[in-house]
């Protein structure tokens, strides 16, 4: 089974805050993946990245920074946090190889006041 | 892009019965199609996928259908148990590949 560790798993942080979630994956997986998940809209697609150094554009990528360090480390940044922010952050993974899989983590519950 | 339309909000089916989640997406190039499955207070696990090149795939109580020329595809849970309730979730991307589009998700209560 595929390890993906997200910290925080909560965070409060006020408007105009500096905020790092953080994902680890310890599968050597090639895709990794951030979503966040809102009642109504679902899961949405805000940065992945193919390896180390490589970032791709997701489908609400506004507000959102993110960093792919190493093969196992992608982070997502909010460095001017707002409270349309406030949600369910989702990393994920994937080998490319395989079916597409997707791995998830447990989430981390972001509150930003 | 594409866009995957998830048409039951909620679902409530007695236990044993069946239950049916309809999908809808947009792009003729998808090709893959997952299902995800989220558990209450949990994270999203694999449940079940079926590729283009077939219209049907069971994987025990399980059954996707694929519907291409409408550009549908469903999941059918045959004798429902109360731990198939949970929010069911669609996805769609053109090939294995890719990035998956979901839809917003089911919500499926198995009443005893």
């Amino acid at each position: 089974e595929a390890a993906v560790t997200q910290s925080p798993r909560n965070k409060v942080t006020v408007t105009g805050g500096n905020v790092t979630l953080s994902c680890r994956q310890t599968n050597s997986h090639n895709y990794m993946y951030w979503y966040r998940q809102d009642t109504g809209h679902g899961l949405r697609l805000i940065h992945y990245s193919y390896g180390a150094g490589n970032l791709q554009i997701g489908d609400v990528p506004d507000g959102y920074k993110a960093t792919r360090t190493t093969q196992e480390d992608f982070f997502l940044l909010l460095e001017l946090a707002s409270p349309s922010q406030t949600s369910l952050y989702f990393c994920a993974s994937s080998d490319s190889s395989s079916q597409n899989t997707l791995y998830f983590g447990a989430g981390t519950r972001l509150s930003v006041l | 892009g594409e866009k995957v339309e998830q048409h039951e909000s909620t679902l409530s089916v007695r236990e044993g019965d069946s239950a049916v989640i309809n999908c809808t997406y947009t792009d003729t190039a998808s090709s893959y199609f997952p299902w995800y499955k989220q558990e209450a207070g949990k994270s999203l696990h694999f449940v079940i996928d079926i590729r283009s090149n077939v219209d049907r795939k069971q994987s025990q109580r399980l059954t996707v259908l694929l519907d291409k020329k409408a550009k549908r595809f469903s999941l059918h849970i045959t004798a429902t148990q109360p731990e198939d309730s949970a929010i069911y979730f669609c996805a769609a991307s053109i090939s294995a590949g890719n990035k998956l589009t979901f839809g917003i998700g089911t919500r499926v209560l198995v009443r005893p």
